[in-house]
């Protein structure tokens, strides 16, 4: 059985760090392309970052750029989501993902990020 | 960056009845779109990706088309668990962007 499992999340001030971590199994890991994917309470889907199976292409949404950082361990089924300068806005769930063209069709089970002072 | 504009954001509906949700891409994309539905409370569930292709174990009243920027997620015969939040997302080129989503609710 495919799962996905965050871990990582909490309360963090502002201009703060976190860094997400979600461990993968029952699949082959390294196969396949690993995204996040966040949503603030209350409001839509947004796309954060996705990288690459051997991890040499990484791609982030405008708004993270510069202070978010995906990485992935194939020998450790993880993807990992380092996360600088935490601002108001980025609080949300975040959800790890498993896919790309064809959809993201595993999710994990969100982990919560709040941005608060 | 591709817009993704989804319409609309709310329809009310009945048991039973057809539905149709419309996204439209602000370029060309090919058949490079996924339709997710989301309950409150879980993650997202994907239903079509490449347009059209259902996605393995989704009942067959729910559907997929288009091509190019304008597309469809179609629900035939709404059944209760049905009512959710349906969003569409391009798989196009990166930045991904999902669109603003359409919450189906019980008329």
């Amino acid at each position: 059985e495919v799962q996905l499992v965050e871990s990582g999340g909490g309360l963090v001030q502002p201009g703060g760090s976190l860094r997400l971590s979600c461990a993968g199994s029952g699949f082959t890991f390294g196969a396949y392309w690993m995204g996040w994917v966040r949503q603030p309470p209350g409001k839509g889907l947004e796309w954060v970052a996705s990288i690459k199976q051997d991890g040499s292409d990484k791609f982030y949404v405008d708004s993270v750029k510069g202070r978010f950082s995906i990485s992935r361990d194939n020998t450790r089924n993880s993807l990992d989501l380092q996360m600088n300068n935490l601002r108001a806005d980025d609080a949300a769930v975040y959800y790890c993902a498993r896919g790309f063209l064809t959809g993201y069709y595993y999710w994990g089970q969100g982990t919560l990020v709040t941005v608060s002072s | 960056d591709i817009q993704m504009t989804q319409s609309p954001s709310f329809v009310s509906a009945s048991v039973g009845d057809r539905v149709t949700i419309t996204c439209q891409a602000s370029q060309g994309i090919s058949n490079w779109v996924a339709w997710y539905q989301q309950k409150p409370g879980q993650a997202p569930k994907l239903l079509i990706h490449t347009a059209s292709t259902l996605q393995s174990g989704v009942p067959s009243r729910f559907s997929g088309s288009g091509s190019g920027t304008d597309f469809t997620l179609t629900i035939i015969s709404l059944q209760p668990e049905d009512f959710a939040t349906y969003y569409c997302q391009q798989a196009h080129s990166f930045p991904i962007t999902f669109g603003q989503g359409t919450r189906l609710e019980i008329k």
